[in-house]
């Protein structure tokens, strides 16, 4: 069955601090991947996406991760950390017509 | 686009009575999912619809939780009756095709 894995259930970064968030995901085929991200008291927000061709993908707020088929891995980075980047992040691959979602990584981010 | 509209953005209601949540999907999107968020279990997949038509059902946890979609810009999921532990966020996305999956802003649910 396919799954998303994220196994970071919380991080806690300096700000101006590089960050690296993984997941891990089973999917038999080529898998569609997108990272979203959720602040308190709203919904979830597409970072970026992955479907195909360059395996490093860029997306908005700084963010980029980059598809890794060897390890079945998605990581999504970001070079300096802003204090608004505090935020709960979930990763998520598209099966079908529907997406997967792994358990979120709280990030807490320190001035 | 105003994007996906949940309402209400808050529900609080008393063990055993009936709850109704609604979505407006995105004009053009042909994909409805509920999506229920707890600190125990994260965002959980309830149920999710094609054009339409319910695709797959298996993540509804019981048979107190419906949903429907009564055309292609409406979808509701009523909870009746309710519980405590039904109490969460729940959330419905819509999208075009295999792609973005647009949220909208969520229900937060109390059941006392």
């Amino acid at each position: 069955a396919q799954s998303v894995t994220q196994p970071d259930i919380h991080i806690t970064v300096s700000e101006g601090a590089s960050l690296e968030l993984r997941c891990n995901y089973s999917y038999g085929a080529t898998p569609y991947l997108f990272w979203y991200v959720q602040s308190p008291g709203q919904g979830l927000q597409l970072l970026l996406k992955y479907f195909s061709g360059d395996t490093l993908v860029q997306g908005i707020k700084g963010f980029e991760a980059e598809f890794k088929r060897s390890q079945s891995s998605f990581n999504l980075r970001k070079p300096s950390v802003h204090w608004s980047d505090a935020a709960e992040y979930f990763c998520a691959v598209g099966d079908t017509d529907k997406l997967i979602f792994g358990t979120g990584t709280r990030l807490q981010v320190f001035p | 686009d105003a994007g996906v509209i949940q309402s209400p953005r808050h529900e609080v209601t008393e063990m055993g009575q009936e709850v109704t949540l609604r979505c407006k999907l995105i004009s053009g999107h042909n994909s409805l999912f509920w999506y229920r968020q707890t600190m125990m279990r994260g965002l959980e997949l309830l149920i999710y619809f094609n054009n339409n038509v319910p695709i797959d059902d298996s993540g509804m946890p019981e048979d107190r939780f419906s949903a429907k979609m009564p055309n292609a810009s409406f979808s509701t999921l009523k909870i009746q009756p309710s519980e405590p532990r039904d109490s969460a966020v729940y959330f419905c996305a819509s999208t075009a095709s295999i792609g973005e999956a647009f949220f909208g802003q969520g229900t937060r649910l109390t059941v006392v």
